[in-house]
């Protein structure tokens, strides 16, 4: 089965600095990464998300890339806002057949104002 | 996208009992999963609900645990039993697929959780 690494497990940064977190899949199958943002006491929210026909997607301060051949994934957060501090979880699955999501383990972001 | 609702929202409940978690959906969609978040965890699957038929359980995870029922496309039913402290856990219900809601293909939404504490 597919397995997802995700680092760093917690992440510090000064407001307006960028935040960047990794992640790792086993699976080659795998075809679709999603990445989802928890804040406390609230459910996982879709914030970016990125197939495997595409190497980077991007939505206004934050941005996915994707390298299949190393199977990787990052997701990228510039001028970090203080609302941006949450838990943020990486994904993988495949989409060709309702496959169920494997999660990474999460990343606790702290933006310090 | 859609609407899920679960309920309860919290319970605290007493070893050895057991607590029917209920997950309402306001679209057909062809796919239901239930997930386990245990403080400061990640999420893990525990089965995926299968409408008719019984859920398939993820490793680590039995029917006689956690029985899971799917009566139709819109709602299912997540049992937590003979509770003991170690299951104080947030349970989420989450969905994929098209349905007539419009949801996108792939695309998870995940329910607003069931709170269980178990003393």
């Amino acid at each position: 089965g597919e397995n997802v690494e995700q680092h760093p497990s917690t992440l510090s940064v000064q407001e307006g600095d960028s935040a960047v977190i990794k992640c790792t899949y086993s699976d080659s199958a795998s075809n679709y990464f999603p990445w989802y943002k928890q804040e406390l006491g609230k459910r996982p929210q879709l914030i970016i998300d990125i197939r495997s026909n595409v190497g980077e997607k991007k939505d206004q301060r934050i941005a996915v890339t994707l390298n299949k051949t190393a199977k990787h994934f990052s997701l990228h957060i510039t001028e970090t806002q203080p609302e941006d501090s949450a838990v943020y979880f990486c994904a993988a699955t495949y989409s060709g057949g309702y496959q169920k999501v494997t999660f990474g383990i999460g990343t606790k972001l702290q933006v310090i104002p | 996208s859609a609407v899920i609702s679960q309920k309860p929202s919290r319970d605290i409940c007493q070893r050895g009992t057991s607590l029917t978690i209920q997950c309402q959906v306001d679209s057909q969609v062809t796919m239901m999963f239930w997930y386990r978040q245990q403080p400061g965890q990640s999420l893990t699957l525990i089965a995926t609900a299968n409408q008719g038929s019984e859920a398939t359980y993820e490793s680590g995870f039995v029917i006689d645990k956690f029985p899971i029922s799917r009566p139709n496309l819109t709602f299912s039913t997540l049992t937590v039993s003979n509770m003991s402290p170690e299951d104080s856990s947030i349970y989420l219900c989450v969905l994929t697929g098209q349905g007539t809601g419009g949801l996108s293909y792939n695309e998870q939404f995940f329910g607003p959780g069931t709170r269980l504490t178990v003393l």
